[in-house]
Formats: C-alpha cells, structure tokens, sequence
C-alpha cells in the first residue's frame, strides 16, 4: 500500500514568511510523529498526535511552530516568521496504536530560509 | 534524559566483508528499538524493530541484537555490499515519554567499495 507521503518534497523561502508543511500518514495509522533534521545534527522529536486525544507538543522550539491534524488523517505543521536556523529536513512518521508499533517515515520536507 | 549514541560515526570496508555497528543508550526503560538507514538526501527506511522482550530480530543479510540491562544493540551485516552504502540510525522509545516518540543516535556513515 502507500506509505507516508509529505509535500512540498522542497521550499525555499525567505525570511519572516510563513510555511505550511503537510504530512499523508499510511492508511489506518492513528499515531503520527513529526521530527527534525538539521544540517549535521540527529533527528529530533517535534509533536505528537494519537487519535483524538490532545497532542504531546513537548519537542516544538519555539511558539511559532504548530501542527494541526484532521482526525486520523493529514496533518500540517506550521512556522510562522520563518528563521534561517529553522532550516532543515522536516520528517513526518506513522505507525498504528501502542507503544511497540514501528514507526514508518515520509521522504521529509527540505525547508531552506534565506 | 535519554541519550543514544553510535559507534563508529564512519566506517568505510570493502564488499563482501561482514560488519558490526555499534548503538548504545543511557535509559533501559525502552519499548522497542529500531534501526533505519537514511539514503542522501532520502527518508528514513525502517530495517528492523526489537521490541524490549525480544533479544535479536533478522530480515535477510542483516540481523540486530538487543541487550536492553546493559544499554546496547548490535547491527550485523553480512557480506556488504555496495548498495548498503548509507547512514544507519538506531531509535529508541522510552517508556516514560507520553508518546512513542524516538530518541535517535548520530547515525553511523557507512561505505562498501566495490
């Protein structure tokens, strides 16, 4: 079946812009993860959504970071005011309920700031 | 807080050697472990998960081992070849996040020559 899709595969902004990024989990998975890969660092823990229980937002930087997510299915997350250090790939992941459920990722989202 | 961290950060071996790639962590209070390799420029690719009562897991030429008392993993490979040439990750997830987010290591640089 298809796996966890996300889009734009690239943007490039500027500045101070806001940017949308959206994730397509795989069908049926309720949990769904979104991380972070800057330029030569590990991957880090942004936000969390299971079901439709409150998201664990615990790894956002900053208040200009959100993410939204309709039911079980898309989601998107936001960066308002755009910084150059917010540039770096950004992975989203899913897998079914419970803790011992691999996770499966999308090809990211490579988000440059000028 | 937990931290995961890889041995070597690069290793670089000729096809057709068998090789060992080394993951540890500081909490063992882990549900499961999970090794992804990373293609440039690509998503992750989900290889192998170790629940925290399971010991080893294989698929094919690669076969990953668990000791969660000691903080460890291995990931063998058998007979390299040049197509395994990627970042390999390990993740864990810990039984005291609200989620199942993972905690992710450096990753290890792996390339086969022909």
């Amino acid at each position: 079946g298809a796996g966890v899709s996300q889009s734009p595969s690239n943007k490039v902004t500027e500045k101070g812009k806001d940017v949308e990024l959206r994730c397509d989990p795989i069908s049926g998975h309720t949990a769904l993860y979104w991380y972070r890969q800057r330029l030569g660092q590990g991957l880090e823990f942004l936000i969390y959504f299971q079901g439709n229980s409150a998201p664990d937002k615990s790894g956002l930087p900053s208040d200009r970071f959100s993410a939204e997510r309709t039911g079980e299915s898309v989601s998107t997350l936001t960066i308002q005011r755009t910084q150059q250090e917010d540039s770096a790939v950004y992975l989203c992941a899913s897998s079914l309920e419970g803790y011992y459920n691999e996770q499966f990722f999308g090809p990211g989202t490579r988000l440059t700031v000028l | 807080k937990q931290e995961v961290t890889q041995i070597p950060a690069a290793l670089s071996v000729p096809e057709g050697e068998n090789l060992v790639l080394n993951c540890s962590f500081t909490d063992s209070a882990i549900y499961n472990l999970q090794w992804f390799r990373q293609d440039p420029g690509k998503g992750l690719t989900s290889l192998l998960l170790i629940q925290s009562s399971q010991r080893e897991q294989t698929s094919g030429r690669l076969n990953a081992s668990l000791d969660k008392s000691s903080g460890r993993s291995t990931l063998y490979i058998a007979a390299s070849q040049p197509g395994d040439s990627a970042t390999y990750l390990c993740a864990v997830s810990l039984f005291n996040n609200a989620g199942n987010m993972l905690t992710f290591g450096g990753g290890t640089r792996l390339m086969v020559k022909p």
